[in-house]
């Protein structure tokens, strides 16, 4: 089915390791976000890409990095994890414009211990 | 700057019940209003949305009408069933930036 894809689903990691997270769309879009979601805190954009070749910081950037892969792919790296890095993790892609809406993907919900 | 504030939940009501969520919202301009939906373990899904004042969103049976005067776009449902229970997300978007905006969510519990 087409729609936004992220892996992992779960993730546990030790403060200080770093890992990737993954994310492919399939509808062409040409916008791709990625967003934290914490209990009573709805969701923060951490990063996004407005077009293929284009990154910029969203409300909370600290300890993270994106690539824009290809228009297809839009990654999210944590260098160094921190515990207040724990959280659920969403991407999503969209047409030129939120007014077609988001699509999003089923998130990935990481631990850092 | 742009912000959108929802009323706090969980809100639980007995399945046939009318539902109102509340969301207002602070813009410079003229924004367009969203109403996501997220059942558990997933993603958030566009349920309605209304790009201009006195616009009228509806979908499944949920209604939000985009009011200027108060800055609001209530979201409502004449009557909830079980299948209901999510937590909904009301977002603002501004035409100068490719971002949304969103609201902390308000839990929906609809019990039989």
């Amino acid at each position: 089915n087409a729609g936004v894809t992220q892996t992992p689903k779960f993730q546990v990691l030790k403060t200080g390791q770093s890992m990737t997270l993954q994310c492919a769309q399939d509808m062409n879009h040409n916008s791709m976000y990625w967003y934290r979601q914490d209990p009573g805190m709805g969701l923060r954009l951490i990063y996004y890409s407005a077009s293929e070749g284009t990154t910029d910081k969203g409300e909370v950037p600290n300890g993270y990095n994106v690539s824009r892969l290809n228009k297809r792919e839009f990654s999210l790296r944590l260098e160094s994890a921190a515990p207040s890095q724990t959280s659920v993790y969403f991407c999503a892609s969209s047409r030129v414009s939120f007014n077609y809406g988001y699509t999003f993907g089923s998130g990935t919900r990481l631990t850092v211990v | 700057g742009n912000s959108v504030t929802q009323m706090e939940g969980p809100v639980t009501l007995s399945e046939e019940a009318f539902l109102t969520i509340n969301c207002t919202y602070t813009a410079t301009g003229y924004p367009s209003l969203f109403w996501y939906v997220q059942y558990p373990g997933e993603g958030l899904q566009l349920l309605l949305k209304a790009t201009k004042a006195d616009d009228k969103g509806s979908n499944k049976g949920f209604e939000a009408t985009y009011r200027k005067e108060t800055t609001s776009f209530h979201l409502e449902k004449g009557s909830v069933q079980v299948s209901d229970s999510a937590v909904y997300f009301c977002a603002l978007g501004m035409d100068s930036s490719y971002k949304l905006i969103f609201g902390s969510g308000t839990r929906l519990l609809v019990r039989p």
